[in-house]
């Protein structure tokens, strides 16, 4: 079955650092797909981005970006000089093609806080 | 606005209350889902529709019901709330129930069952 770890439960930082939020998935199918999405404290879901398991660039969205290896398994997120504006709890997903019901498989979650 | 809405947004009530919190697109999207999300948990889909008329479960199913008689909205109905349905609830839904798809979710709704 799959499963996605986001191991770092919460994370603090002073705005302007870097910081990058890890999450490690696992499953059995060659094809997949994996999602980063924001939860700002006013609760909403935000979607960031979707990488198929056959994309192995790296991708960068200003100060976002994203590390795909599937030799390790990961997709970690850094985002460089950190603002107030991005504390959030931070979610990875994984979908498989498979998977009946198009079934997002969500990590626990990492609460991000940037100090000003 | 292509959005999916949610209502209500916050509900107190108590164990044994029958209670529906509603979902509805504007996408005239096929599929619809219904995610809790608890601390330490991530989001978990208790249950999921292709079409209208099509529903099955998802991960966490127990003690909620569904209906799609429309394709715009999707319903979930707690015919009798306990505590440990206190969570947020979280409508998504996509284009097709292909995975590629990306799920669009809703605000979101608080609930509190004491």
């Amino acid at each position: 079955a799959q499963k996605v770890t986001q191991a770092q439960t919460e994370i603090s930082v002073v705005e302007k650092e870097d910081v990058t939020l890890d999450c490690v998935y696992e499953t059995r199918d060659t094809t997949y797909y994996l999602f980063w999405y924001k939860q700002p404290p006013s609760g909403e879901l935000v979607f960031l981005i979707r990488r198929n398991s056959f994309d192995e660039q790296n991708e960068i969205s200003g100060r976002y970006s994203w590390n795909f290896q599937k030799s390790t398994s990961s997709f970690n997120f850094t985002i460089t000089a950190s603002q107030v504006v991005d504390s959030a709890v931070y979610f990875c997903a994984l979908s498989e093609p498979y998977n009946a019901g198009n079934m997002l498989t969500f990590g626990g979650g990492t609460r991000l806080m940037v100090k000003p | 606005e292509a959005q999916v809405t949610q209502n209500p947004r916050y509900l107190i009530t108590v164990t044994g209350k029958k209670l529906t919190v509603t979902c509805s697109q504007n996408m005239n999207h096929e599929y619809m889902s219904w995610y809790r999300q608890d601390p330490g948990l991530g989001l978990r889909q208790i249950y999921y529709s292709m079409n209208v008329e099509v529903t099955d479960k998802g991960d966490v199913p127990e003690g909620y019901k569904v209906s799609r008689k429309e394709k715009r909205n999707f319903p979930l109905i707690l015919e009798s709330p306990s505590p440990n349905q206190t969570s947020l609830y979280f409508c998504a839904s996509t284009a097709t129930g292909v995975s590629t798809d990306t799920q669009y979710f809703g605000p979101g709704t608080r609930l509190t069952v004491l």
